[in-house]
This record gives C-alpha cells, sequence and structure tokens, in this order.
C-alpha cells in the first residue's frame, strides 16, 4: 500500500483559493489517486480522482505531476461550507479496499 | 437519488448486550464495506464484501463482531457482547466496484454507537 502524507490542519478565509497536497512517494503504476470529503456527523463524500497531469470538475481540481508520487488538491474560492476534513487515497484497482489516514482539516472562517 | 441507509442512527446500550447496525446497499452496488470511526484511530476498515461474500474482515475483532449480507440488499454489523471500546460511529458504505474501475464509494450516515 502506497504511505500518504497529507499536512493534519489547514486555515483558509472565504474566496480564497485552497490548495492540499497529498504525497504518495510509493504509488504504482496501477494506482489511482483519490479525494474524499468528510462534514461532521456524516459519512465520506467522493470529491475527485485521477491518473495523471490534471481533472477538473464541478467541485475541485486535481493536479498529479508527471512522477505522480504528489498530488494536489484545489478548492476555488472555499466558502464557510467546506470546511472539513480532507481525506487522500491511493487506489490500486477496482477491487481493493478504501484506505484511509488521518486526513486535513480545513478550516474556513469569514 | 439513491442513497445508502443505515439503521439505527444512533444506539445507546449497556455492556454485554448485542448491538445489531443495519445497512441497505444502493440497488445494483455490489461491493459494500463496514467502517468504524474514531477520534483516535480515524475510519478503520472492518468488513468487506463482493457480491455478498465476504472479502476481507481481517479488521475486525472476530470474538465478538460478525458482519453478514443475508441477501443483496441488506448487511448487518453484529456486536456480541459489547464493550465500552465499542463506541464508535459505524460507517456503511457501497459501490459498484470491478476490476479495472475504480469508481466512487457512497457512504451512509453512519449509527454513532454508545455503549456504557
Amino acid at each position: 500500500l502506497a504511505k500518504i502524507t497529507q499536512p493534519i490542519s489547514m486555515d483558509s478565509y472565504e474566496g480564497q483559493e485552497v490548495n492540499i497536497t497529498c504525497s504518495h512517494n510509493n504509488i504504482a503504476t496501477n494506482d489511482y489517486i483519490t479525494w474524499y470529503q468528510q462534514f461532521p456527523s456524516q459519512g465520506p463524500r467522493f470529491i475527485i480522482q485521477g491518473y495523471k497531469t490534471k481533472v477538473t470538475n464541478e467541485v475541485a481540481s486535481l493536479f498529479i505531476p508527471a512522477d505522480r508520487k504528489s498530488s494536489t488538491l484545489s478548492l476555488p474560492r472555499v466558502s464557510l461550507s467546506d470546511t472539513a476534513v480532507y481525506y487522500c487515497l491511493v487506489e490500486d484497482s477496482g477491487y481493493s479496499t478504501l484506505t484511509f489516514g488521518k486526513g486535513t482539516m480545513l478550516l474556513v472562517s469569514p | 437519488d439513491a442513497r445508502v441507509t443505515q439503521t439505527p442512527r444512533h444506539k445507546v446500550t449497556e455492556m454485554g448486550q448485542e448491538v445489531t447496525m443495519r445497512c441497505q446497499p444502493i440497488l445494483g452496488h455490489n461491493t459494500v464495506f463496514w467502517y468504524r470511526q474514531t477520534m483516535m484511530q480515524g475510519l478503520e476498515l472492518l468488513a468487506y464484501f463482493r457480491n455478498r461474500a465476504p472479502l476481507d474482515d481481517s479488521g475486525m475483532p472476530k470474538d465478538r463482531f460478525s458482519a453478514e449480507m443475508p441477501d443483496a440488499t441488506l448487511a448487518t454489523l453484529k456486536i456480541q457482547p459489547s464493550e465500552p471500546r465499542d463506541s464508535a460511529v459505524y460507517f456503511c458504505a457501497s459501490g459498484p466496484r470491478d476490476r479495472g474501475r475504480r469508481t466512487e464509494a457512497f457512504f451512509g450516515q453512519g449509527t454513532r454507537l454508545t455503549v456504557v
């Protein structure tokens, strides 16, 4: 399993762009990078997934450099409701389980 | 709007009692996960089913925990006897996961268990 390292916490203000970087140095060729978001008292929710370069959806962007040893989740113009824990996961195949680390607690202030 | 349904949402029980948590996965999803979340340990995988067959339950204390899928619409997690250290939020998740497809998993709202 790839070892995941991400910041424990981050602070931001409304309207700012937030970038959360995840390190996965021993990622394997078949591994994908996936991000989940969890609000208090709720289950995790899928945000975005990618293999290389850049992926964008209506919620976020995911930047993955050529060596794939890290990835950056970018949240444009955050609001108070983006306060949550963000988990970076590395998935090796459709049969794999989802292994969650400690995640990054993002606090957005007014 | 399809969703994973867990019951009960909250459960308070006395130590030694049996606890059964239920999960209705999204129709058509072939994979079901059970997770436990605590402040200290975070999200821990307890059990994992594919097409109702248990694939991995290595994270589950076998002496008191059991997980089953009696049919495709129901997954259960049972604790007998319960202990205070079992107090946590238990999440069920389902997904249409097949080899080569890294699709998202959908989580339920969780069952908050308190054992006193």
